[in-house]
């Protein structure tokens, strides 16, 4: 299956600061890619929709100056937490598709905000 | 009622054990369902993608789409500890935007 590359996996950051989590397709090209968060022993919640050369789509409930996300080519999503609190603490999953309907997930990135 | 359902579990069997994990959806429109599988603090691995009713097989694992019962399954044969994990089920309609179960945590034990 395709692959869809997550960096970086875990970091720990103090409460004030700003974390960049990369998300890249490493065998073909992504116009659309999707970043969830997941809480512990709950399933994925879908915050926004990445797209290629456009601003990103946002759920409801989900704060764009805090999660700003940029697709700035066809391999390369990324998704900055700005400001950076306890409460954003959480597991965050990218995922694209080569095939409509089939998406593919990165390792995902483990924040933890002090 | 919640687009797609599925039982948390967690479902404990033992190794050599058939695993039938199922999820039930309202929305007729759906139209791929895939089942995915994910160990705890990695991102989710696609396991079975299907886009008709019907079954399909891949290994040890078979996807079930029922269409006019809005139910899905997916058995696992033969288990094994090594696929002890959270089994999600996901659905979509004509779009990449994944509507997913909460999940059923698996144990199969030695």
């Amino acid at each position: 299956g395709a692959v869809v590359s997550q960096h970086p996996s875990r970091v720990i950051c103090k409460s004030g600061t700003s974390v960049k989590i990369e998300c890249r397709s490493l065998d073909f090209q992504a116009t659309t890619m999707f970043w969830y968060r997941q809480f512990p022993k709950k399933s994925l919640m879908l915050m926004a929709t990445s797209n290629e050369g456009s601003k990103a789509t946002y759920e409801q409930g989900v704060e764009k100056d805090k999660f700003l996300i940029n697709h700035a080519s066809l391999t390369l999503s990324t998704l900055t937490v700005t400001s950076a609190h306890p409460e954003d603490s959480s597991f965050y999953i990218c995922s694209a598709s080569d095939t409509p309907g089939k998406l593919f997930f990165g390792s995902g990135t483990q924040l933890s905000v002090l | 009622q919640k687009e797609v359902e599925q039982d948390p579990g967690p479902l404990s069997v033992p190794e050599g054990a058939i695993v039938s994990l199922n999820c039930t959806y309202s929305n007729s429109a759906f139209q791929y369902f895939m089942w995915y599988r994910q160990y705890s603090r990695k991102g989710p691995e696609l396991l079975m993608y299907t886009y008709s009713s019907g079954n399909k097989e891949d290994g040890r694992f078979t996807a079930q789409v029922d269409k006019s019962s809005k139910y899905i399954s997916l058995f696992i044969r033969d288990s094994q500890p090594s696929d002890s994990a959270t089994y999600l089920c996901a659905m979509s309609y004509n779009t990449d935007k994944l509507i997913f179960g909460t999940g059923t945590r698996l144990q199969v034990f030695p």
